[in-house]
């Protein structure tokens, strides 16, 4: 099936840094979303983007629907420990509600 | 708050058994979906139901079957488990493209 290219594959960084990542796509969706999922648990949903050029925030997280509808980015700033963990992009194709997945970026803060 | 329920966190079956992965929401979703999550590969759709007694294969359906008898309960079933089926397996709920996700049941089959 077909899948989003999301990057980094996996993250090492020191707690206080900004973290991005983000998902790419040879299709355009009408609608992406970025979920996160703690070890051990199911994903959770951080940020749903309708529109193009959408820019929408969730606290320290902030998330934007690219122009083109191709792409999208997700931004953590200054991380803390708890943020560790996969973040999953998704991108909705068609007209039903199957969803598009990226392979996850996995985030570790060095101690 | 939505919430998905799967039958059990950890499971270990023989090759060949078959098994039953049961999960079940509480807020009258249409839309229910089972995935498995492996290391790398992200989450892989296995089947999925817009309604009762209605099921689709997603993109890894061999090897498994689905169940859903009433709205409120999405059964995933191995017919005959192996060891390739060792995985995380997730079940999610939907009103519309916001997925409520269990916690998964990390089934280990020896």
């Amino acid at each position: 099936g077909q899948q989003l290219n999301q990057s980094p594959q996996s993250m090492f960084i020191q707690e206080g840094e900004d973290v991005s990542m983000n998902c790419t796509s040879s299709s355009i969706f009408n609608t992406w979303l970025w979920y996160k999922q703690d070890p051990g648990e199911g994903p959770v949903l951080l940020i749903a983007l309708y529109k193009a050029g959408e820019l929408t925030s969730n606290g320290r997280l902030t998330a934007q629907f690219g122009i083109t509808r191709k792409d999208s980015f997700l931004n953590i700033s200054a991380s803390i420990p708890s943020d560790v963990g996969i973040y999953f992009c998704a991108g909705q194709l068609n007209s039903n509600y199957q969803l598009i997945w990226g392979a996850g970026t996995k985030l570790i803060i060095k101690p | 708050d939505v919430k998905v329920t799967q039958s059990s966190r950890y499971l270990v079956k023989r090759t060949g058994e078959k098994v039953f992965l049961e999960c079940v929401q509480d807020m009258d979703h249409e839309n229910m979906f089972w995935y498995r999550q492996d290391p790398g590969l992200g989450l892989r759709l296995i089947y999925f139901s817009y309604d009762v007694k209605m099921k689709e294969k997603g993109d890894i359906p061999e090897g498994y079957s689905v169940s859903r008898e009433k709205k409120e309960r999405f059964s995933l079933i191995l017919e005959s488990a192996s060891t390739n089926q060792t995985s995380m397996y997730l079940c999610a709920s939907s009103y519309d493209y916001g997925y409520t996700f269990g916690s998964g049941t990390r089934l280990t089959v020896v």
